[in-house]
């Protein structure tokens, strides 16, 4: 069965430092989505993408955060200058239709900023 | 979206059925049920989802009921494997990419003990 998924499974960063995380959605996807999951906390959306653009993003979703498809097979979100409350687990998920259609998330990537 | 209310916690004995309630009862005649659930920190995963009829898939049962206000995720022999929280949001359907977002609330801790 085709899965999304997701490296690395485990980032340790500065405080200030820029990362990047990476998804490969499944192939025939076309919505991609990012969400968050801090510690204790419940999933958070983030940011949605189609068509090569941003169809919709959350609050937390500011200036220090942005979205690429940089290849046609990767999905990244890039965070410029992490913070320490950044830290969490990020899902990336993405699905063939935006709605009335299931998502399909990944392992997620669990983010430490120290 | 409509808003959701899940019991916080709820037990079953493995084996059994489990059977977790979600009320939802500002729903609109466009809005799905969709569960799914985490297992460990783990993506979500999709279990089922549903408009106004009951559906059955290899996981689970989706009662809906008549006036959509209330609808009961059903494991119909839960193992291990099932402990998990399961989230029970409810979405629009339409197909602007806007409408992809999922919106996680706290759901509900499945403990399937032996």
């Amino acid at each position: 069965e085709p899965e999304v998924t997701q490296t690395p499974s485990h980032q340790v960063t500065q405080m200030g430092q820029e990362v990047i995380l990476r998804c490969v959605p499944i192939s025939n996807h076309l919505y991609f989505y990012w969400y968050r999951q801090i510690l204790g906390q419940k999933v958070e959306f983030l940011v949605s993408f189609y068509n090569n653009e941003i169809s919709e993003k959350s609050e937390i979703f500011d200036d220090q955060f942005s979205v690429e498809r940089p290849d046609g097979s990767n999905f990244t979100l890039k965070i410029r200058s992490t913070k320490l409350e950044d830290s969490a687990m990020y899902f990336c998920a993405s699905s063939l239709r935006p709605s009335g259609e299931t998502q399909y998330f990944g392992p997620g990537t669990r983010l430490l900023v120290l | 979206d409509a808003k959701t209310t899940q019991p916080p916690s709820m037990d079953c004995a493995e084996g059994r059925a489990a059977n977790l309630p979600c009320n939802h009862s500002t729903i609109s005649g466009n809005e799905y049920v969709y569960w799914y659930r985490q297992i460990h920190s783990q993506g979500p995963q999709y279990i089922i989802h549903g408009l106004k009829n009951n559906e059955t898939n290899e996981m689970a049962s989706l009662i809906i009921t008549e006036d959509r206000k209330s609808s009961t995720l059903i494991l119909p022999h839960a193992t291990l494997r099932d402990t998990a929280v399961y989230y029970c949001i409810v979405r629009v359907t339409a197909l602007a990419p806007s409408y992809g977002k999922l919106t996680f609330g706290q759901g509900t801790i499945l403990t399937v003990h032996p």
